[in-house]
């Protein structure tokens, strides 16, 4: 049983450019969650969507901005890329609506803007 | 404005020691206090977590106290091993209640060190 998958595993952009990170979630789960973890720091929620909706949304720009397909995977979309959205891209997935339970995260995206 | 504030930074443990991590929050409306481990390179995992309904939670070698007229909780590590040598990140959400307002807030992280 695959848990949740992440691709690519290492991203490197130049400032203004746009990135599409995806997320495959954990097999029977239905929830995906984004967040940032930046160098040093915990993990940002940034969204999540069940439905193909997003439910919740934190303190992120409209530049930020993503998408769950029929099958539950999940892209994240950064526009105009700034230096200091370098981190550590995470995918989480779960079971709504018990979605605090075991919650399983992927290996992340690392993303270097440059 | 920092909702769940996590200590030590760093912590050096003697291999067979007690690693004790501690953390604090504000939000009274969290119900959900989850422990994860991250080690580098690789997604956090979820060690042990608990529901304001209890002070106490033990799975094997980790133990949560939780306190919550003090707002805060904690992590034990007994007999710590090397192995154990990963950033330990506290959490905290809201949702238990099915109502579905979810997202996890993190702490900053605890670096522990395992000494052989």
């Amino acid at each position: 049983d695959a848990g949740v998958t992440q691709s690519p595993t290492h991203l490197i952009k130049t400032r203004g450019q746009q990135v599409t990170l995806r997320c495959s979630p954990k097999s029977g789960h239905d929830t995906v969650s984004w967040y940032q973890q930046a160098l040093g720091q915990g993990p940002q929620f940034i969204f999540q969507y069940y439905e193909e909706e997003e439910r919740q949304r934190g303190n992120f720009p409209d530049r930020f901005s993503g998408h769950q397909f029929p099958n539950y995977s999940s892209e994240l979309n950064v526009n105009a890329l700034l230096l200091g959205d370098s981190a550590l891209y995470l995918c989480a997935s779960s079971l709504w609506p018990d979605m605090n339970t075991e919650a399983f995260f992927g290996q992340g995206t690392r993303l270097t803007v440059v | 404005q920092q909702q769940v504030k996590q200590s030590p930074q760093s912590l050096i443990v003697q291999k067979g020691g007690i690693s004790i991590i501690n953390c604090a929050y504000e939000n009274t409306a969290f119900d959900y206090f989850p422990w994860y481990q991250q080690f580098p390179g690789k997604g956090p995992a979820l060690l042990i977590a608990i529901r304001p309904d209890v002070s106490e939670k033990k799975e094997g070698r980790f133990t949560i106290s939780f306190n919550k007229s003090a707002k805060q909780f904690s992590l034990h590590i007994m007999d710590s091993q090397p192995g154990d040598s990963a950033t330990y990140f506290c959490a905290a959400s809201i949702g238990y209640s099915g109502a579905g307002s979810y997202q996890l807030t993190f702490g900053k992280g605890t670096k522990l060190s395992v000494i052989p």
